[in-house]
């Protein structure tokens, strides 16, 4: 899987929209872009992914930049909770005999929302 | 449903002892992940498990760890005897094939404390 690199930190205002950013430049046409975060002492929550396109859910947005090389998950109304380490994942979902995939998290980014 | 369930929250043991870390995962899941979080290594994938059968433990630390799913509901990773070097928070996750929209559901962890 390609490596990510993610800065080892940001500060939000709370309310703003937090922009948090993610290369991948060694990215290859079957992976996927994943997003997770982790919450003080709790175990890591999915919050999206993509392949090409950008994708909305109810947590966050994720814009991936045209030739796939870098994204930024987008949190548009930052509040205290959010606080968190965001993980920026590649993936290939392609494996033998039903998909041998798995998560390898790297250090990525501590988010620290501020009132 | 009640998500990936753990027990226990916490365990403090002293060193030579054997401790079981315990994992329901949620039903249907057919994934069941391992992971051990420390500061100073993040979290590394210890082993992995598809339809309970182990397919990837190359994260398994030493042979002093070993990891069984004997059924689709259950997961036990063991450690014997344990040293202080093995004192992090243990988390097990679960995912299911094809379901890429949601990712892995962590449990909330095990903190162990190995004295």
């Amino acid at each position: 899987d390609a490596k990510t690199t993610q800065p080892p930190s940001m500060d939000c205002a709370e309310g703003r929209a937090a922009n948090l950013p993610c290369n991948h430049s060694t990215i290859s046409g079957n992976e996927y872009v994943y997003w997770y975060r982790q919450i003080h002492s709790q175990g890591p929550q999915y919050i999206i992914h993509g392949l090409k396109n950008n994708e909305t859910n109810e947590m966050a947005s994720l814009i991936i930049t045209e030739d796939r090389k870098s994204s930024t998950l987008i949190l548009p109304h930052a509040t205290l909770r959010d606080t968190a380490v965001y993980y920026c994942i590649v993936l290939s979902l392609l494996g033998s005999g039903g998909s041998n995939y798995k998560l390898t998290f790297g250090k990525g980014t501590l988010l620290t929302v501020n009132p | 449903d009640a998500g990936v369930i753990q027990s226990p929250r916490h365990e403090v043991t002293e060193m030579g002892q054997e401790v079981t870390l315990r994992c329901k995962p949620i039903s249907g899941h057919d994934y069941l992940f391992w992971y051990r979080q420390t500061m100073m290594r993040g979290l590394e994938l210890l082993i992995y498990f598809n339809n309970n059968v182990p397919i990837d433990d190359s994260g398994m630390p030493e042979d002093r760890f070993s990891a069984k799913m004997p059924n689709a509901s259950f997961s036990t990773l063991k450690i014997q005897p344990s040293e202080p070097r093995d004192s992090a928070v243990y988390f097990c996750a679960s995912s299911v094939q094809g379901a890429t929209n949601y990712g892995y559901t962590f449990g909330s962890g095990t903190r162990l404390t190995v004295v």
